[in-house]
């Protein structure tokens, strides 16, 4: 268990429709990443956030969106869903601000899978 | 534009042998190597990582070898065991940045 907990593990929608993911980081970690991992892709970073303020994009859809809240949790919004949006959603936490912080590697949860339909 | 690539898709190895999995890269700024282990229907586990003033990391069955000249660096596991299949991510990152690259993975099948 690494301690990252994502909801919910799954979930089917439509085109056109709106959704939310979060992320619950491990104990004491300040960094979430977020990473989308569509079929036979490696993991695409999306974007990160520490201690609430957004540090690092990636390759974000300007249809998504994020936030990380006070208590250090994350959400993920993907709106205007469309057929090549369906993909695991991985959410990662980290205790270190910089990704090259040695020892302080990414904790990943166990993602969530969304289908658009 | 990846940055960090696993050429070998899949590899099958006989129990109690080496497993031996590469990763290339080509960004000469990355510092920090991480390996990571994926079983089906969970997320990426972290196994091992090394940083670029080192060329060699070991943990147990697992050592990770560094060539920053190859921009290279391999996985071994010895002996390999059963529970080792798994998919294989290697990931790296640069003090310039915050992203961790990710390479494809690589399909580690230990057959006993």
């Amino acid at each position: 268990d690494s301690g990252v907990t994502q909801t919910p593990k799954h979930l089917i929608t439509a085109t056109g429709q709106r959704v939310t993911l979060r992320c619950s980081p491990r104990s004491g970690d300040l960094s979430v990443y977020w990473y989308q991992q569509s079929l036979d892709q490696g993991l695409q970073f999306l974007i990160q956030y520490y201690n609430g303020e957004e540090r690092a994009k990636g390759n974000i859809l300007e249809r998504f969106s994020a936030q990380q809240f006070p208590d250090l949790h994350s959400e993920l919004n993907l709106s205007s869903l469309e057929l090549g949006d369906s993909a695991l959603y991985f959410c990662a936490s980290s205790a270190a601000g910089y990704s090259s912080s040695y020892n302080s590697p990414l904790h990943f949860g166990n993602g969530t899978r969304l289908t658009v339909t | 534009d990846q940055q960090v690539k696993q050429n070998s898709p899949s590899l099958s190895v006989q129990e109690g042998r080496i497993s031996i999995l590469n990763c290339d890269y080509t960004n000469s700024m990355f510092d920090y190597f991480l390996w990571y282990k994926k079983y089906p229907a969970e997320g990426p586990t972290f196994l091992i990582s090394i940083s670029s003033i080192k060329d060699k990391n070991e943990d147990g069955r697992f050592t990770v070898f560094l060539n920053k000249s190859a921009k290279h660096l391999s996985l071994h596991i010895v002996p390999s065991q059963p529970g080792d299949s798994a998919v294989y991510f290697c990931a790296a990152t640069a003090n310039t940045g915050n992203q961790f690259y990710f390479g494809t993975g690589t399909s580690l099948t230990v057959i006993p």
